[in-house]
């Protein structure tokens, strides 16, 4: 199983500020994907990063709002830019390399937006 | 599409009783079917995965789940319930081949209360 280290485990930010998750994983993996979990919700994927290639957008996300950085096969970054109240979540990297059939997920940002 | 259905957004039960938790799928093509269980401030962590081999799947923290292809369910169950088993529980669906069908669909989540 691969070990998924994600950071800033939660932040407090002022509305019209972007913030950057980090996500680095153990060992090198095929498919990154960020996900959102609002509050008392489930997961929705906001888009899959795949290392060289731009990452691809679930309906109603969109690349302006959501940059991802994909540099490596070990590492990823979601921006949340121009926050607003709205934005206040968690979010969550997972991966899966090649040879697995299951996701691994890291701890989760908890972003609240003030 | 794919799609998961959990019936009970809530499940209560006493310490020591059965805990059944239901999940419903719908694939246009064969899939892989997951639980998840996420602790209060964390992540997910995988509790049993079934991808084709056999239908009754162990995982751990003694759950088990089994795929019924003829009522498209995975439903999840423990034996006896213990106070630490109080998590959301998520069923999630993935499809066998590539691109939409390899994105992991999550349900809605089932939250379970363990009952002293």
């Amino acid at each position: 199983s691969a070990v998924i280290s994600q950071k800033p485990s939660r932040d407090i930010c002022q509305r019209g500020t972007s913030l950057t998750i980090q996500c680095q994983v153990d060992s090198q993996v095929t498919m990154m994907f960020w996900y959102r979990q609002q509050p008392g919700q489930s997961l929705t994927l906001i888009a899959t990063a795949n290392q060289g290639s731009e990452a691809t957008y679930e309906s109603g996300f969109v690349i302006d709002k959501f940059p991802i950085s994909r540099p490596n096969l070990t590492f990823s970054t979601l921006t949340v830019s121009n926050m607003s109240p709205e934005d206040s979540s968690i979010y969550l990297c997972s991966s899966r390399g090649g040879g697995n059939t299951e996701a691994f997920f890291g701890q989760g940002t908890r972003l609240t937006v003030v | 599409a794919q799609s998961v259905t959990q019936l009970g957004s809530h499940v209560s039960v006493s310490e020591g009783a059965l805990v059944l938790l239901r999940c419903n799928y719908s694939s246009s093509v064969p899939p892989y079917l997951f639980w998840y269980v996420q602790y209060p401030n964390q992540g997910l962590q995988l509790l049993l995965k079934y991808t084709s081999a056999a239908t009754l799947v162990k995982g751990i923290n003694g759950f088990e789940a089994e795929f019924k292809k003829s009522e498209t369910s995975f439903h999840l169950t423990k034996p006896s319930a213990h106070m630490s088993d109080a998590a959301e529980y998520f069923c999630a669906v993935r499809g066998f081949g590539g691109g939409a069908t390899n994105k992991l669909i999550f349900g809605t989540g089932t939250l379970l209360a363990v009952q002293p």
